[in-house]
């Protein structure tokens, strides 16, 4: 299946400060991509929509001026998370679709797991 | 071993035996449907899928079925290895929308035992 990179695969980090994760579709180009967050033995939940070219389309009750997402190109999105508190600590995975095969597969990410002290 | 409905999200099983999760979708207008296996601290990886137009798909090992009429699909493991414990979830996507967004069930946590 496709390959879908993500970076870091974990981030300790003080309050107040912000972190960026980056999604990189490695052997194909995504026109959209996916960001999800998942606490602990619970499924998960999606975050926002990331269309490249255009703004991301975020899910009812995720602040969109906390979860900034940038997809630049065909190969690259990235979820900042502003100011960070100990309520935003979990695990963050991005998805990504590869249009060329059977388009509705999602490949996954590793996940990136933040901390925030 | 079987588990049925959301409301066991555990499931033991011995080596070697097969393995049947199940998982009740909410919407009854999906036509696509796909199960993932997610291990500890990583990614969901992609198992099997399966549109609403087929009642039966088959992979290495393992199986889904889909009855639409009481909205229920189910992924059968044959042969269960050590290697397939994990948290298995299901997901499903709406017939319409552009974005192709697929929701997922609560997962079920299958443990193999030797």
């Amino acid at each position: 299946g496709a390959v879908v990179s993500q970076h870091p695969s974990r981030v300790i980090c003080k309050s107040g400060t912000s972190v960026k994760i980056e999604c990189r579709s490695l052997d194909f180009q995504a026109t959209t991509m996916f960001w999800y967050r998942q606490f602990p033995k619970q499924s998960l939940m999606l975050m926002a929509t990331s269309n490249e070219g255009s703004k991301a389309t975020y899910e009812q009750g995720v602040e969109k001026d906390k979860f900034l997402i940038n997809h630049a190109s065909l190969t690259l999105s990235t979820l900042t998370v502003t100011s960070a508190h100990p309520e935003d600590s979990s695990f963050y995975i991005c998805s990504a679709r590869d249009p060329g095969q059977r388009g509705d597969i999602q490949y996954f990410g590793a996940g990136t797991r933040l901390s925030v002290l | 071993g079987e588990n049925v409905g959301l409301h066991l999200p555990t499931l033991s099983v011995q080596e070697g035996d097969n393995s049947i999760i199940n998982c009740a979708y909410s919407n009854s207008a999906s036509d696509y449907f796909i199960w993932y296996k997610q291990e500890s601290g990583k990614g969901p990886q992609f198992i099997i899928d399966i549109r609403s137009n087929m009642d039966k798909r088959q992979g290495q090992r393992v199986t889904v079925l889909l009855n639409k009429t009481v909205k229920h699909l189910s992924l059968q493991i044959a042969a269960t290895q050590p290697g397939d414990s994990a948290v298995y979830f299901c997901a499903e996507k709406l017939d319409s929308g552009s974005a192709r967004q697929l929701t997922f069930g609560s997962g079920t946590q299958l443990t193999v035992l030797p």
